[in-house]
């Protein structure tokens, strides 16, 4: 039951936009968003609940689409502390524990 | 306000011993705390689910006698790597659930555990 991101990877250079995708075969309750740092713990960047909701700090927001069952992280004019691997957490419908997708490596080069 | 620590930071052991790691929620209640294992380059696991004063939940192809879960308190969960082995070698993380925060089940994470077995 993890949830499917893509793309597996990107490069970016400095300025330019990213998208990253969710994918879960479950109905969800909510969608969370984390970037991680080589040999660090998963930092929080947002949760989107149930309702189809849309969300953005500066230049990262993010969509869920709760029918599709599937969320979007949108990375605007990229900076290169935005590297790292972003990972998508889904709860599920009735349950509180959260499953990690797959991963997305995003390398922004200058 | 919502800080998870974990304890130690880093272990390395000989294999066959055990090893207890500590996950606190430093200024919070948390009603569950989850554990996670990471190898290199992949994803995040979901291990088990532990809830204060009961028996964690664990997740398919974990094994219960191997990986000790207890909640002992609302801020404080252990987990027991017992009898371990290189191929417990691995990153690991917990979380806790503040719940009630409506927030949709957010969870704060604490460091991370890095363990290495030779």
């Amino acid at each position: 039951q993890q949830p499917v991101q893509s793309p597996q990877a990107v490069i970016l250079r400095e300025g330019e936009d990213a998208v990253i995708n969710c994918s879960s075969s479950k109905a969800l309750y909510s969608v969370h968003w984390y970037r991680q740092k080589h040999g660090e713990a998963p930092v929080f960047l947002m949760i989107l609940l149930k309702g189809g909701e849309q969300k953005g700090h500066e230049k990262i927001s993010a969509s869920f689409n709760e029918k599709k069952q599937q969320s979007s992280l949108y990375l605007t004019a990229s900076q290169l502390s935005y590297s790292g691997t972003y990972f998508c957490g889904t709860v599920r419908t009735g349950a509180n524990n959260l499953f990690f997708g797959t991963g997305t490596r995003l390398t922004v080069i200058p | 306000g919502a800080v998870v620590s974990q304890h130690p930071s880093w272990v390395i052991c000989k294999s066959g011993t055990s090893v207890k790691i500590e996950c606190r929620s430093l200024d919070f209640q948390a009603t569950t705390m989850f554990w996670y294992r990471q190898f290199p380059k992949q994803s995040l696991m979901l291990m088990a689910t532990s809830n204060e004063g009961s028996k964690a939940t664990y997740e398919q192809g974990v094994e219960k006698d191997k990986f000790l879960i207890n909640h002992a308190s609302l801020t404080l969960s252990t987990l027991t790597v017992t009898s371990a082995h290189p191929e417990d070698s691995s990153f690991y993380i917990c979380s806790a659930n503040r719940g009630g925060s409506g927030r949709g089940n957010e969870q704060f994470f604490g460091p991370g555990t890095r363990l290495t077995v030779l």
